[in-house]
């Protein structure tokens, strides 16, 4: 069974750009966490999608956003992109809500110059 | 904000000896989990300890829960040059669906 798949798994943008990053979950599993990782606040959960929903958000700005798709697939968008917003962004999948463990992709590496 | 705190923060030891890191947090939880983290890649689930259990084992992994204390620790034994990572504790409050909270993590580095 394929593992959780992120894309893209490295990505440089500038101040200002807006970013997509995609989550493509376990086979049969429909909820998708999506973390923040930085050497300075580590790992924070930005927020959770199960059925096409958003069941949990962290603390973080309205720049942050994401989506769920039927398939169960996930996208999280981050706009007007600060030096800050620099990170490995994690996703995670499980079968349900509140199911664990979860499962992790290799993260997508943001670079904002 | 992190739930807790992981110590020690980083920790050095030679193959074949033990390690233990401990893991404090804050809330009431409904389980806490243990990750590690290779160098640039995600991270990969090792144990799960619900709050009504004590001690758990898998393989060379033990993990004690001490809700009173609201703590953790994890020991892993005989420890190979594979272990070098770092390790996350992460917990789960009742009714938080899969908002996990993460502590700071350990650092560990096995020495051939």
């Amino acid at each position: 069974k394929a593992g959780v798949t992120q894309t893209p798994r490295y990505l440089i943008k500038t101040r200002g750009q807006q970013v997509t990053l995609s989550c493509s979950p376990i086979s049969g599993h429909r909820s998708v966490s999506w973390y923040q990782q930085t050497p300075g606040q580590g790992l924070q959960f930005l927020f959770e999608y199960f059925s096409e929903t958003q069941r949990n958000k962290g603390n973080f700005p309205g720049r942050f956003s994401g989506r769920q798709f039927s398939n169960s697939r996930s996208e999280m968008n981050v706009s007007t992109l600060e030096l800050g917003d620099s990170a490995l962004y994690l996703c995670a999948s499980s079968p349900g809500q509140g199911e664990q463990p979860q499962h992790f992709g290799d993260g997508t590496r943001l670079s904002i110059l | 904000s992190q739930q807790g705190e992981e110590d020690p923060q980083a920790l050095s030891i030679q193959e074949g000896e033990n390690a233990t890191m401990n893991c404090s947090y804050k809330t009431s939880i409904n389980n806490l989990q243990w990750y590690r983290q290779n160098s640039g890649r995600g991270l990969v689930h090792l144990i799960l300890i619900r709050s009504n259990e004590r001690e758990k084992h898998s393989g060379r992994l033990r993990v004690t829960l001490d809700t009173s204390k609201k703590s953790s620790s994890l020991l892993i034994t005989a420890s190979r040059a594979a272990d070098t990572a770092s390790y996350f504790c992460a917990t789960l409050p009742g009714a938080a669906g899969n908002k996990l909270t993460f502590g700071g993590g350990t650092r560990v580095l096995v020495k051939p």
